[in-house]
């Protein structure tokens, strides 16, 4: 069936390099896209989403880029600070199948001191 | 309130014992949405509520499931005759558009089915 997904289940990241995780979408309808960051213990907490008329978003330390062609989507993550350690997961909503997002299986950022 | 709040926290249920778990969404939230996330898995969609209209419940996995806002803000998932296959984290998010848009996560109920 259509799902998201991702490639990576766990990035380990030097603490002040760049962080990139990646989402792969199999539904060309998809149209709305969130990343959402998850720590132990507590629900996702959202960090920025990006519309499918957009190719790139960026927010504070954090851009989100859309490739439809390929139907990828990233999250980077600029200058990884110890408190970025967490599960990122990457969600879409495809507006024909009503306001549920479907999310991926996460991957796991460990930032290395 | 400034966010989502969920309670309980930490339910621990006897197997085919009923449960109710409770969501205040963001005042002014029209929609409020219920997933369910098993560990180490991304959150699995329920339910969607607009206002107090229960638009989709696709998700629910039996007729044990059973959700509610009668008044368009707080919500409630009940469960009855928990199963041990229930255990999972709960999650409300609620979003003042549809669709979901920027939904913003309560910090969710873990229920444990013993």
């Amino acid at each position: 069936g259509e799902s998201v997904g991702l490639h990576l289940p766990t990035l380990s990241v030097q603490e002040g390099d760049n962080s990139i995780i990646n989402c792969a979408y199999s539904n060309s309808a998809s149209d709305y896209f969130i990343w959402y960051k998850q720590e132990s213990g507590k629900g996702p907490q959202f960090i920025i989403d990006i519309r499918s008329n957009m190719d790139k978003r960026q927010g504070q330390r954090v851009t989100v880029l859309l490739n439809k062609t390929v139907k990828h989507l990233s999250l980077q993550i600029a200058a990884t600070q110890p408190g970025d350690s967490a599960v990122y997961f990457c969600a879409e909503n495809i507006k024909a199948a009503g306001n549920k997002l479907t999310f991926g299986g996460g991957t796991r950022v460990l930032v290395k001191p | 309130g400034a966010g989502v709040s969920q309670s309980p926290r930490y339910k621990v249920a006897k197997r085919g014992q009923d449960v109710a778990l409770r969501c205040d969404p963001i005042s002014g939230h029209v929609s409020l949405f219920w997933y369910q996330q098993a560990l180490g898995q991304g959150p699995e969609f329920l339910t969607y509520f607009q206002n107090e209209a229960q638009l989709d419940k696709s998700g629910l996995p039996s007729d044990r499931f059973f959700a509610e806002r009668p008044e368009g803000s707080v919500s409630t998932l009940k469960i009855q005759r928990t199963q041990q296959e229930d255990s999972a984290v709960y999650l409300c998010a609620s979003s003042s558009r549809d669709r979901g848009f920027k939904a913003f996560f309560g910090q969710g109920t873990r229920l444990t089915v013993v």
